[in-house]
């Protein structure tokens, strides 16, 4: 069975550009959360997708958006990017069937805001 | 607000025994996890413990969990090399809404041989 798979493994953009991540979680899975690892900050949470609906968010300002398609494939989109948006990216997928949520992670995508 | 700390740094010798600590704040938590990540690589699920157990073993691995003191621990029996990696702590948060983990800022562990 194939893992999370997120694509591109790197970007490069400049402040103020827009850029939209994507994930693709193991097949059967149905929820998919996105989480930003900075070297300070560490590891937080972003938002999560089940059904196509966000159901938890972290937070992070609006400027951070995402949103879950029919065959929960994910996308998430950072708008007016700043410096301070420069971090690995990872998502995770989970079946979500019960309160033990065994989170498989992608590689992530490393972000550099320039 | 929940918070998970973990110490920072573990330097141990290969065949040696690890112990990786980490301490959370919200004793609602129903699983806490154990996740490691090697350079370049997302997160790797390790183990987990329910919250009404008290330790966990899993081959190699050993999770102690005191709800008492809210403290975790990871140990990694007979330590390799190849275990060189940083370990995270997290907590899951589960709501009516879905769930979110609450991780440490991880403890990097190098293995010399």
């Amino acid at each position: 069975k194939a893992g999370v798979t997120q694509t591109p493994r790197y970007l490069i953009k400049t402040r103020g550009q827009q850029v939209t991540l994507s994930c693709s979680p193991i097949s059967g899975h149905r929820s998919v959360s996105w989480y930003q690892q900075t070297p300070g900050q560490g590891l937080q949470f972003l938002f999560e997708y089940f059904s196509e609906t966000q159901r938890n968010k972290g937070n992070f300002p609006g400027r951070f958006s995402g949103r879950q398609f029919s065959n929960s494939r994910s996308e998430m989109n950072v708008s007016t990017l700043e410096l301070g948006d420069s971090a690995l990216y990872l998502c995770a997928s989970s079946l979500a069937e019960t309160f033990n949520e065994k989170l498989f992670f992608g590689s992530g995508t490393q972000l550099s805001v320039l | 607000g929940e918070d998970v700390e973990q110490s920072l740094f573990l330097s141990v010798r290969e065949g040696d025994s690890s112990v990786i600590n980490c301490t959370y704040t919200d004793s609602s938590s129903t699983y806490l996890y154990w996740y490691k990540q090697e350079p370049g690589a997302g997160l790797q699920l390790l183990t987990y413990i329910f919250s009404n157990m008290d330790m966990k073993q899993d081959q190699r691995l050993t999770v102690l969990l005191n709800k008492k003191d809210k403290h975790l621990s990871l140990r990694i029996a007979d330590t390799q090399t190849g275990d060189s990696a940083i370990y995270f702590c997290a907590e899951s948060l589960a709501n009516q809404a879905g769930t979110a983990l609450i991780f440490g800022k991880g403890t990097t562990l190098s293995v010399s041989s």
